[in-house]
């Protein structure tokens, strides 16, 4: 089992739909969540960070955390063609006061028009 | 620019030969990581430093591989007797202590071995 799963995708949705990436994890004791975008070509760039249960809302991004389903979501409202891009997971699975990221393999995401 | 500066952006080598990358993280981060990403892939942990320690090193750094940051700065990352499975893009990241914990990517060196 990989340490941190996402669907490959593609996941097409029409322009101004709810776009909805899932995710899930293995290490239970992990503390910490990210959603990273990424560009063909282009380096990761962080879009939210989630630490403790429930929904947190930035602009059109909402993330959601289920520690106990080890489970963490990421919805994108009124989707835009420049959102297309994959969308990647991560998750602290650092030890001994560090931060380590694991990574899922991502999500692209296409919006079309 | 104050983000995280990698060198060269692309590098272009045949099988065999050493390369070289550098990071240089963005000013007081004392914490740098490398990952190594391949198509399709997410980026996979290779190495982290906290200023010039060296603290843990994933099982998918071969012993051709080796990364050092000598002042706790910027880092370099060596591949000696390059094969055509390293050619991936290296990423570089930093974070500026234990109570910040998302990661700062730099554009990234893209290494292809032919």
């Amino acid at each position: 089992q990989k340490e941190v799963e996402q669907n490959s995708g593609p996941l097409s949705v029409p322009e101004g739909a709810i776009a909805s990436l899932n995710c899930t994890y293995s290490d239970r004791v992990s503390q910490s969540f990210f959603w990273y975008r990424q560009y063909s070509g282009k380096s990761p760039e962080l879009i939210m960070s989630i630490y403790s249960n429930g929904d947190k809302e930035d602009g059109r991004f909402t993330a959601q955390l289920n520690k106990a389903s080890q489970y963490v979501s990421l919805l994108i409202r009124d989707s835009q063609p420049s959102d297309s891009a994959t969308y990647l997971c991560a998750v602290n699975m650092g030890s001994g006061g560090y931060n380590k990221l694991i990574f899922g393999a991502g999500t692209r995401l296409a919006v079309h028009p | 620019d104050t983000g995280v500066s990698q060198d060269p952006r692309h590098k272009i080598t045949k099988r065999g030969q050493n390369v070289t990358f550098r990071c240089d993280p963005i000013s007081e981060h004392n914490r740098l990581y490398w990952y190594r990403q391949t198509l399709g892939q997410g980026p996979e942990f290779l190495t982290y430093f906290q200023n010039e320690a060296q603290l843990e090193k994933s099982r998918l750094l071969s012993d051709r591989f080796s990364a050092e940051r000598p002042k706790g700065s910027f880092s370099t990352l060596e591949i000696q007797r390059t094969e055509q499975g390293d050619s991936a893009m290296y990423l570089c990241a930093s974070s500026p202590g234990q109570s910040f914990r998302e990661l700062f990517f730099g554009e990234g060196s893209r290494l292809t071995v032919l």
